[in-house]
């Protein structure tokens, strides 16, 4: 599976967009960027996907460049109820997930 | 749609007892189901994944014999610790994917935080 680094934590102001990083320079060319978040106590939540192309959703966009080696999550609008942690993780197919350290994103009224 | 249930929510239970958690695929028909287990202040790691009418597929550390899991229908998955410890003391968390529908992308259930004292 293709690695990937993300900041360890990043602060937005509410009602801004949050603009969050992966770096996944070792990735296949057959292998999704997928995203997922945690808030606290609660089970994971799927968020976007994307092989090559630039994707959005109502929740978010997903922007992957040409090179496909890094991409950004982009949440348009945050709210107080973003706060939480934000996993890239990169999978062929998202069989057997395998979830890093994740950002986490504390949006501040 | 793609909805996730697990039960119970919490539990506390006695050291050596044994305790079931089920997950359920509400609206859809789970073929896969994965079994994660998070510690406090760390990130989740896969247990087991399981097929329906197949034995899980326990990923390497994972004791098959103290994490039963059973799948025996579309959209119910159990995951039973035997004679529990207190270092079992975790959030065990389910997801399903909805590969009926085409959808690779996995949903996840709330979650059961078991405490054994």
């Amino acid at each position: 599976d293709a690695k990937t680094t993300q900041p360890p934590s990043m602060d937005c102001a509410e009602g801004r967009a949050a603009n969050l990083p992966c770096n996944h320079s070792t990735i296949s060319g057959n292998e999704y960027v997928y995203w997922y978040r945690q808030i606290h106590s609660q089970g994971p939540q799927y968020i976007i996907h994307g092989l090559k192309n630039n994707e959005t959703n109502e929740m978010a966009s997903l922007i992957i460049t040409e090179d496909r080696k890094s991409s950004t999550l982009i949440l348009p609008h945050a709210t107080l109820r973003d706060t939480a942690v934000y996993y890239c993780i990169v999978r062929v197919n998202d069989y057997k997930l395998s979830f890093g350290a994740g950002t986490t994103v504390t949006v501040r009224a | 749609g793609a909805v996730v249930s697990q039960h119970p929510s919490w539990v506390i239970c006695k050291s050596g007892t044994s305790v079931k958690i089920e997950c359920r695929s509400l609206d859809f028909q789970a073929t896969t189901m994965f079994w994660y287990r998070q510690f406090p202040k760390q990130s989740l790691m896969l247990m087991a994944t399981s097929n329906e009418g197949s034995k899980a597929t326990y990923e390497q550390g994972v004791e098959k014999d103290k994490f039963l899991i059973n799948h025996a229908s579309l959209t119910l998955s159990t995951l039973t610790v035997t004679s529990a410890h207190p270092e079992d003391s975790s959030f065990y968390i389910c997801s399903a994917r909805d590969l009926l529908a085409g959808r690779y992308e996995q949903y996840f259930g709330p979650g059961t935080r078991l405490t054994v004292t």
